[in-house]
């Protein structure tokens, strides 16, 4: 079966640090990834996707990076963080075949506080 | 632009009774509907979904009711149990191929 993998569940971090969040999927080859971010109390903003190695787009402006050095991993990334990246981090799987249904697989979250 | 909307933000019900969660979408041409359950600080779980070529599908306790005159999309749930608190997100899968979100319905489940 296929898995998802998340992490740190946790982050504390100061203004103008670097972030790496990391995600990895199992059980499955060429996934569609998918970075959302979540507000408190609010809906799925995505951010970024990708439909292969080193095929990334992007959804908003915004300080932040994503890239997909391997087939199951995908990684989110800032040179420098600001107070308005605190929130709720998901990523998320779907299958890539044509055709299939894009039911999208949520990893367990990052919970970012840039203080 | 696209949107999927929910009408309450939050619902209360008593524990055994049949909760129904509403949700508007935007986009005719989005081919199937999703629904997720997200429990406080967990990633959402996939509930049941439903392709736009049919108006009813049933689970295990959970119903999703397609109209697409109005686009309007529902779940239900019977017997509602504490275990069914949670946030419900809609999703509509446009047709860029992405999954659009509504901004989540609150379950509270009364003991």
């Amino acid at each position: 079966s296929q898995t998802i993998h998340q992490w740190p569940a946790t982050l504390v971090q100061p203004v103008g640090s670097p972030l790496s969040l990391e995600c990895t999927v199992e059980g499955t080859s060429n996934p569609n990834l998918y970075w959302y971010r979540q507000a408190a109390g609010r809906g799925l903003q995505l951010l970024f996707y990708s439909v292969g190695i080193g095929q990334i787009s992007s959804e908003v402006p915004q300080n932040l990076s994503a890239s997909r050095p391997q087939d199951r991993q995908f990684i989110l990334s800032s040179k420098k963080l600001l107070l308005s990246d605190s929130g709720f981090y998901l990523c998320a799987w779907s299958t890539g075949l044509a055709g299939k249904k894009n039911i999208q697989y949520f990893g367990a979250g990052t919970r970012l506080s840039v203080l | 632009g696209e949107s999927v909307g929910l009408h309450l933000p939050t619902l209360s019900v008593q524990e055994g009774d049949n909760s129904i969660i509403n949700c508007a979408y935007s986009n005719s041409a989005s081919d199937y509907f999703i629904w997720y359950k997200q429990e406080s600080g967990k990633g959402p779980q996939f509930i049941i979904d439903i392709r736009s070529n049919m108006d009813k599908r049933q689970g295990q306790r959970v119903t999703v009711l397609l109209n697409k005159t109005v686009k309007h999309l529902s779940l239900q749930i019977a017997a509602t149990q504490p275990g069914d608190s949670a946030v419900y997100f809609c999703a509509e899968n446009s047709n860029t191929g992405k999954l659009i979100f509504g901004q989540g319905t609150t379950l509270q489940v009364k003991p």
